[in-house]
């Protein structure tokens, strides 16, 4: 109940491209839902957060897509630059609680 | 620094030691948080502290683990007999609140490899 379903676990785009990342819950109180990007031998730093009451919300070249019927979210990053290279995790939680619950990470490679 | 400090960095004991790990969390911020990182896998919650209030220790593996925050300020994790799937990145976080769309800031984390 508390999971976050997240894929591809792994994902290679040409620069230039568009990555997309999902993630998939089941717990319906969940009603924040951020994404964070790590990389290498730092800490995870939050980059773009919805609430279901939107269906998308754009940053730059970030975007997330939310379908509450479905209880999917997803992150596309456009014009993928290799700067975008990192792990990006997908997070939920619910009103009531105080913790976030996270995916298990993607990892993606833009190549040059 | 303005950031969440961790320490140690990197932290190499052998199975049945025990191990304490440092988070010193942004000035200001009530709440503080500790994750693990295992290696492919996402990060999973341990130990939650806000302000005064008793803290949420749910995610804690086993009684192995305990943790305490003092003055509300600085946290320490600290593993007991420590064990080879207890290697992993132990990170810290904190925030101005817990509830609602408050942003986890996290520190570097501590890397424990346990022989």
């Amino acid at each position: 109940q508390q999971q976050v379903k997240q894929s591809p676990q792994s994902l290679i785009v040409q620069k230039g491209g568009i990555s997309i990342i999902n993630c998939a819950y089941e717990n319906t109180a969940f009603d924040y839902f951020p994404w964070y990007q790590q990389f290498p031998g730092k800490g995870p730093a939050l980059l773009i957060a919805i609430r279901p009451d939107v269906s998308e919300k754009k940053e730059g070249r970030f975007t997330i897509s939310f379908n509450k019927s479905a209880k999917q979210f997803s992150l596309h990053i456009m014009d993928s630059q290799p700067g975008d290279s990192a792990t990006y995790f997908c997070a939920a939680r619910a009103g009531s609680a105080r913790q976030l619950t996270f995916g298990s990470g993607t990892q993606l490679t833009v190549l040059p | 620094g303005a950031g969440v400090s961790q320490s140690p960095s990197n932290k190499v004991t052998e199975k049945g030691k025990d191990v304490e790990l440092r988070c010193d969390p942004i000035s200001g911020h009530t709440a503080l948080y500790w994750y693990r990182q295992s290696l492919g896998q996402g990060l999973e919650f341990l130990i939650y502290f806000q302000g005064n209030s008793a803290p949420d220790k749910s995610g804690l593996p086993s009684d192995r683990f305990s943790a305490e925050r003092t003055g509300g300020s600085v946290s320490t994790l600290t593993i007991q007999r420590t064990q080879q799937e207890d290697s992993a990145v132990y990170l810290c976080a904190s925030s101005w609140s817990s509830g609602g769309g408050g942003e986890l800031f996290f520190g570097e984390g501590s890397r424990l490899t346990v022989l």
